[in-house]
């Protein structure tokens, strides 16, 4: 059990560029989702898949905002002409099986930094 | 929609010492409660779950946390405080509908520890 990665640790960009972050689930997992965390706040939950099916989106992942779980392995999340609001850490996590109970494995987060 | 307060963003105690911190929920269904801890530069991790068996319900590292229903109410304690446990905590609460299966966290409690 490798856990969750997520690479980049750390991203900085320039407003109105594009960024895309990556995460590996642990292998088994067939549940993979997306948070973002800004400080002082707790994690805020973007998206998730179950293998390859994107099952739910938050009405704050923007049309700037795109996620994809291609076989249901990694996912990307894509976030297009960035703005100083998107600077937060973006965190993702993955469970096994389905159902509201299972336990979530988070990874250490992407944290980006617009400017 | 379910949301968790959590009151109090920082809690100091000495090492030793009870550790209490607070979190009441809102759901229009009964809940599953959560806690999870983030430990600096790690990803979060899950200290206790409650999906409606015991009330009472047992974490790991000695942390455990009551389900009232009557209080809305679901803190977590801790009778004595080690160093180690210095962190921010976080409750969250899924609901128990089919489709709508991610987590809505609080804002965090940060847990420091006073030798």
């Amino acid at each position: 059990d490798t856990g969750v990665s997520q690479d980049p640790r750390h991203k900085i960009t320039k407003r109105g560029q594009n960024v895309t972050f990556r995460c590996d689930p642990i292998s088994e997992h067939n549940r993979l989702y997306w948070y973002r965390q800004t400080l002082g706040q707790g994690p805020e939950f973007l998206t998730y898949f179950q293998n390859e099916a994107q099952l739910e989106k938050s009405r704050l992942l923007s049309d700037r905002f795109s996620a994809e779980r291609p076989k249901g392995s990694f996912s990307t999340l894509e976030i297009q002409r960035t703005e100083q609001g998107d600077s937060a850490m973006y965190l993702c996590a993955s469970s096994l099986g389905q159902g509201s109970t299972e336990k979530l494995f988070f990874g250490s987060g992407t944290q980006l930094s617009v400017l | 929609a379910q949301s968790v307060t959590q009151l109090g963003s920082h809690v100091s105690v000495s090492e030793g010492a009870l550790v209490l911190l607070r979190c009441n929920y809102s759901s229009s269904v009964p809940p599953y409660l959560f806690w999870y801890v983030q430990y600096p530069n790690q990803g979060l991790q899950l200290l206790l779950k409650y999906t409606s068996a015991a009330t009472l319900v047992k974490g790991i590292n000695g942390f455990e946390a009551e389900f009232k229903k009557s209080e809305t109410s679901f803190h977590l304690t801790k009778p004595s405080a080690h160093m180690s446990d210095a962190a921010e905590y976080f409750c969250a609460v899924s609901d128990r509908v089919f489709g709508n299966e991610k987590l809505t966290f609080g804002t965090g409690t940060r847990l420091t520890i006073i030798p």
